[in-house]
C-alpha cells in the first residue's frame, strides 16, 4: 500500500526566503507526482505533475524534483511572497488513484 | 477557462438523511474522480469513473455510498443515511482520457462539497 509522507507538517518563514518542501513515498512504482496547492476553504490547484521518466520541473519561482528510486520529490520555492500562504500538498499516482500526503502548511510573513 | 463544478458548495443533514453531490466535470474529461477530505488535509480517494463505467471503487462505503455518472448529466455521489463521520469535504476531479498510459495528464480539481451532518 502506497503510503506518502510530507514534511514538515507545518513551515513559517519570512517574506524572501527560499524554500524547500518535502514529500517521500514508500512504493517507487508510479506514473507521476504532482503538487497541489489548497487555499482555506478553496479546492486544490495543481502546481507542478512530474513524470515517473522526469527529474523536475520548473513553473516560475516553483521548481519540482522526483527522485523514484529513492521515494522523494522536493518542491523549492524561491523567493518566497506572503501570497504563497496555503497548504502544499503532494501526491502520487499509480494510474488509477492518487495517494495524497498529509501536507505542509506554509505561512510567509511579511 | 473551463473548470470542474461541483454543487451544492455547502449541504447540511441530520443523520440520517439522504446527501447527494453533484460533479460536472470539464468538459471532454473522460475521467472522474471523488475524493473525501476529513480533518482538512487527510484525503480519501473514494471513487473514479471513465465516462460512464466504474473505473475503480475501492475507496468506497458501499454500504451507504453511490456514485455515477451518466451521459449528459452531472455526476453524482450520494450518501443514504448519513453518519456524523461522513462530514468532510468532498472533492471532485476530472482528467483527460489515456490517463495511466503514455499521456500524463493533470487532474483538475472542483472547489468541494462542504457537508455537515449534525
Amino acid at each position: 500500500k502506497q503510503e506518502v509522507t510530507q514534511i514538515p507538517a507545518a513551515l513559517s518563514v519570512p517574506e524572501g526566503e527560499n524554500l524547500v518542501l518535502n514529500c517521500s513515498f514508500t512504493d517507487s512504482a508510479i506514473y507521476n507526482l504532482q503538487w497541489f496547492r489548497q487555499d482555506p476553504g478553496k479546492g486544490l490547484t495543481s502546481l507542478l505533475l512530474i513524470q515517473s521518466s522526469q527529474r523536475e520541473q520548473t513553473s516560475g519561482r516553483l521548481n519540482a524534483s522526483l527522485d523514484k528510486s529513492s521515494g522523494r520529490s522536493t518542491l523549492y520555492i524561491a523567493a518566497s511572497q506572503p501570497g504563497d500562504s496555503a497548504t502544499y500538498l503532494c501526491a502520487v499516482d499509480a494510474g488509477n488513484m492518487l495517494t495524497f500526503g498529509g501536507g505542509t502548511r506554509l505561512m510567509v510573513k511579511p | 477557462g473551463e473548470e470542474v463544478a461541483q454543487t451544492p458548495k455547502h449541504l447540511v443533514r441530520g443523520e440520517g438523511q439522504k446527501a447527494k453531490l453533484y460533479c460536472a466535470p470539464i468538459k471532454g474529461h473522460s475521467y472522474v474522480f471523488w475524493y473525501q477530505q476529513v480533518l482538512k488535509n487527510e484525503f480519501k480517494f473514494l471513487i473514479s469513473f471513465q465516462n460512464e463505467n466504474v473505473f475503480d471503487e475501492t475507496g468506497m462505503p458501499k454500504e451507504r455510498f453511490s456514485a455515477k455518472c451518466l451521459p449528459n448529466s452531472p455526476c453524482s455521489l450520494e450518501i443514504q443515511a448519513t453518519k456524523l463521520e461522513d462530514s468532510a469535504v468532498y472533492f471532485c476531479a476530472s482528467s483527460r482520457p489515456l490517463r495511466g498510459l503514455d499521456v500524463n495528464e493533470k487532474l483538475f480539481f472542483g472547489s468541494g462539497t462542504q457537508l455537515s451532518v449534525l
